[in-house]
């Protein structure tokens, strides 16, 4: 089934520096989300981009979403330490039923 | 505030054992979905469910069913626990009106271990 594909697996940054992850997925789809999961806990949502959007601003958080590349980027600037966890693009399934989610991107930033 | 509540964070059982786990959730969601996340491997969907006494299956069903008897919870269960179904258990649920695919709410996990 459709996965969203997030690289890099890993990234290590210092604080106040900008963490930048991407996605992959593969049919057409008319939305797509980012969560992101503290270690051991439950996801929590982040943003959601529309297919007619190219961009979206919430906070220190920008999304981009290609879909003529079926890919979307997640960017953190000025990171805090606070912003250590896993992060996960969610596109729809091909039914458009549920969220399909990849083994996510993990951020370390240290202080 | 919003809340998905998972009746149990930790449990141990024995292969072979029938094991129930349980969500809640009080936003009169009318989707819930249950998925396990394993390292390497992600998210990976078991069952949602759309509507009271409604179920669909996800990507990995095998070994599993669910029950959705009300509104507000969602059951997970494993008829005959197996050492390969220890994992990390997430419930969530979404709104209807924002489509199947709307901003998913998640509870804190259950993490089972079968022994």
């Amino acid at each position: 089934s459709q996965q969203g594909e997030e690289d890099p697996q890993a990234l290590s940054i210092q604080e106040g520096e900008n963490a930048t992850m991407n996605c992959s997925y593969k049919t057409s789809i008319n939305n797509l989300q980012w969560y992101r999961q503290n270690s051991g806990r439950g996801l929590v949502h982040l943003i959601l981009i529309r297919s007619n959007e190219r961009e979206k601003h919430s906070g220190r958080l920008r999304v981009t979403l290609d879909t003529s590349k079926k890919s979307s980027s997640l960017l953190i600037t000025a990171s805090r330490a606070a912003d250590t966890a896993s992060y996960f693009c969610a596109p729809p399934n091909q039914a458009g039923t549920a969220l399909i989610f990849g083994k996510g991107t993990t951020l370390s930033v240290s202080s | 505030d919003v809340k998905v509540t998972q009746s149990s964070r930790y449990l141990v059982k024995r292969t072979g054992e029938k094991v129930f786990l349980e969500c809640v959730q009080d936003m009169d969601h009318e989707n819930m979905f249950w998925y396990r996340q394993d390292p390497g491997l992600g998210l990976r969907l078991i069952y949602f469910s759309y509507d009271v006494k409604m179920k669909e299956k996800g990507d990995i069903p095998e070994g599993y069913s669910v029950s959705r008897e009300k509104k507000e919870r969602f059951s997970l269960i494993l008829e005959s626990a197996s050492t390969n179904q220890t994992s990390m258990y997430l419930c969530a649920s979404s709104l209807s009106g924002s489509g199947n695919t709307g901003e998913l709410f998640f509870g804190e996990g259950s993490r089972l271990t079968v022994l």
